[in-house]
């Protein structure tokens, strides 16, 4: 199976930063990433589709990019609202649709 | 709109079993698959596996064959995941989740089973 490993798996940031996240999979996928944003104690939600889509109504400091087996989420100025963990997923037609471990972000 | 909305909370005790409904809304149920997410006390997404809802066939991913069953009623749109055989460990919130050729968008409220003697 595709393993997916998220880095890191927590960082403290302050506002206005710029907060990078990478997710790297164990064999390539082309562009078949998600990555999604959880509030602490809320249901996951769809930030990022297909590695780089920004998924409507989604702030557009939210960017995401790559291919094959590294991509990259990037929050261009934190705002105190993105406290949440983040995941990737990888997605086609072959199961499983792996998590990433996901990466806490928090305000320092 | 899309909606995915869950059966409530559920306490139960090790061994016994559980049902988890996903009733979907605002889009055609067959055009869609369903995935179910595990989500334990503090820890990260675990991808439990989909179920085709045009087909009814189900795939498990590895550590979630044998006591987790995927059905459906594709007459009232609901999607379901019994667990049988409770273990305490079991303990976790369950998403269902609409899958799409883009994968995961929209996600139900979740579900809290609970397992404890």
């Amino acid at each position: 199976d595709i393993q997916m490993t998220q880095s890191p798996s927590s960082l403290s940031a302050s506002i206005g930063d710029r907060v990078t996240i990478t997710c790297r999979a164990s064999q390539g996928i082309n562009n078949n990433l998600n990555w999604y944003q959880q509030k602490p104690g809320k249901v996951p939600n769809l930030l990022i589709y297909a590695a780089s889509a920004l998924q409507s109504g989604v702030p557009s400091r939210f960017s995401g990019s790559g291919s094959g087996t590294d991509f990259t989420l990037t929050i261009s100025s934190l705002q105190p609202e993105d406290v949440a963990t983040y995941y990737c997923q990888r997605f086609n037609s072959a199961p499983p649709l792996t998590f990433g471990g996901g990466t806490k972000v928090e305000i320092k | 709109q899309v909606q995915l909305v869950q059966s409530g909370s559920e306490l139960k005790k090790p061994g016994a079993s559980v049902k988890v409904s996903c009733k979907a809304s605002g889009y055609t149920f067959s055009t869609y698959g369903m995935s179910w997410v595990r989500q334990a006390p503090g820890q990260g997404l675990e991808w439990m596996g989909w179920i085709n809802t045009n087909t009814g066939n189900p795939t498990y991913a590895q550590g979630f064959t044998g006591r987790f069953v995927f059905s459906l009623d594709t007459s009232v749109s609901t999607a379901y995941l019994h667990i049988n055989t409770l273990k305490v460990e079991d303990t976790a919130f369950y998403y269902c989740a609409r899958v799409g050729i883009l994968g995961v968008d929209y996600w139900g409220q979740g579900t809290l089973v609970t397992v404890s003697s």
